[in-house]
């Protein structure tokens, strides 16, 4: 996950807040992907973007926005809208020849 | 819909043992299997990958074969060391289209090496 960084680490949020996660990498590459991670399942993604400018949702997509105006970052929004929002986070892109996905090291959100 | 299904979900084993986890994948495009290890509180680490052109893939002490035929693959660790212990995904890709990667995961596998 060197190059690609998450914060904050730990996130509390009260019912009904919006929270911004934030994901940035400097491999200047440039698809981007949200996943969450719920335990004892596999991860689900959320949003993907494969330029600046653009994004798609993924299966999970209901209660998060994203932007994606710069290269570098790519955040992630949990609003009010997503009824469970408490999850570990993930932000990978992907990179090389082959396609490779690699990811951060994650955001664990809290909802309180 | 695209599924990969995983097993076991849980793993105990000897230091020294081998262990072996196995994935059944659904959608018969798929042509990348990545294996990703993941340490408690971080995020998955890539450890190896097999794509659908080779059957076999070895690194040091990790291989994962492939049968695409009956759309299984499977991951083996020889050696187990207590570092092993960990989170262990696999996940099936569709393949490369327009730039995006599309990757569907297990639900994990809980390995558990004993000194």
């Amino acid at each position: 996950d060197g190059g690609i960084t998450q914060s904050p680490k730990y996130l509390f949020r009260k019912e009904g807040q919006n929270v911004t996660l934030s994901c940035e990498q400097n491999l200047n590459h440039d698809a981007m992907y949200w996943y969450r991670q719920d335990p004892g399942q596999g991860l689900r993604l959320i949003y993907y973007s494969q330029i600046v400018n653009d994004f798609q949702k993924g299966d999970i997509a209901e209660g998060y926005s994203v932007s994606r105006e710069k290269k570098e970052s790519f955040p992630l929004t949990v609003t009010s809208a997503q009824k469970n929002p408490t999850a570990f986070y993930l932000c990978a892109v992907t990179s090389g020849r082959y396609n490779e996905q690699f990811f951060g090291p994650g955001t664990r959100l809290t909802v309180l | 819909g695209e599924n990969v299904e995983q097993h076991p979900s849980t793993l105990s084993v000897q230091e020294g043992d081998s262990a072996v986890i196995k994935c059944t994948y659904s959608d018969s495009a798929s042509n990348y299997f990545p294996w990703y290890k993941q340490e408690l509180g971080k995020g998955p680490q890539l450890i190896i990958d097999i794509r659908s052109n080779v059957g076999e893939k070895k690194d040091q002490r990790i291989a994962v074969t492939l049968n695409k035929t009956a759309k299984h693959f499977s991951l083996h660790i020889t050696e187990t060391q207590p570092e092993d212990s960990a989170v262990y995904f696999c996940a099936a890709s569709g393949g490369w289209s327009g730039g995006y990667n599309k990757l569907i995961f297990g639900a994990g596998t809980r390995l558990a090496v004993h000194p």
